[in-house]
């Protein structure tokens, strides 16, 4: 089982709305993350979850708030966002983020959201 | 983060090999160099890493620079299944892997 499950795949929310995209893999991985990809650009690294501790936030808005309640789930809470946040979020995982410079990172397919 | 350029797009035909560039100048010492490429509609998926050495594996090979300030990304028998955009990224110790505006690879039949 090598897969990292994103739900939902599509999700339309209004400004006022609260919502979370879940990720979730069983590869025994220790390091999850959050990425955010506009449409025909690279992806942008939001944060990082090691250990199930967060030990990089990329300076996001507080509007959006990881979770990460035991090392095989990962959330994305949303709430009051912004049509400009309309993006695919990309949850991958790897091995503990300790091993660094070598370990391969698993992606989902991604959830797709628009904010209108 | 160590700074990558890359051809914004290449076009290969099918069944003849592909050389993909990157640059990648201000790299550390202990960084890798990970290429990943992302399929249409698809989340990214790893390709291949190395450190000085060149390295294969079933998908591509990885040529490295001896100054390691660049590296070749080849794929030797391109198919249509290949289009994809192509992503170089130096990774080191913090976890971080910083997705650069890659390279776009067409295909043609």
């Amino acid at each position: 089982d090598t897969e990292v499950t994103q739900t939902p795949k599509h999700l339309v929310m209004g400004m006022t709305n609260k919502k979370s995209l879940k990720c979730e893999q069983h590869m025994g991985h220790r390091a999850m993350y959050w990425y955010k990809q506009k449409a025909k650009k690279p992806p942008e690294l939001m944060f990082v979850y090691s250990y199930e501790k967060l030990s990089i936030n990329e300076s996001v808005p507080s509007r959006f708030s990881p979770e990460c309640p035991n090392s095989s789930l990962l959330n994305l809470h949303l709430h009051a966002l912004q049509p400009e946040d309309s993006a695919l979020y990309l949850c991958a995982s790897s091995q503990g983020a300790r091993a660094g410079a070598v370990v391969e990172l698993f992606f989902g397919e991604g959830s797709r959201l628009t904010v209108l | 983060d160590a700074k990558t350029t890359q051809p914004n797009s290449m076009e290969s035909n099918e069944e003849e090999p592909v050389h993909l560039p990157c640059n990648h100048s201000t790299i550390s010492g202990t960084d890798y160099i990970h290429w990943y490429r992302q399929l249409p509609s698809q989340g990214p998926e790893y390709v291949i890493h190395g450190l000085t050495s060149n390295v294969n594996n079933r998908m591509a090979s990885l040529a490295i620079a001896e100054d390691r300030k660049s590296s070749t990304l080849i794929l030797h028998r391109a198919t249509l299944r290949d289009a994809a955009v192509y992503y170089c990224i130096p990774r080191g110790n913090a976890g971080k892997s910083t997705f650069g505006d890659g390279t776009t690879l067409t295909v043609k039949p």
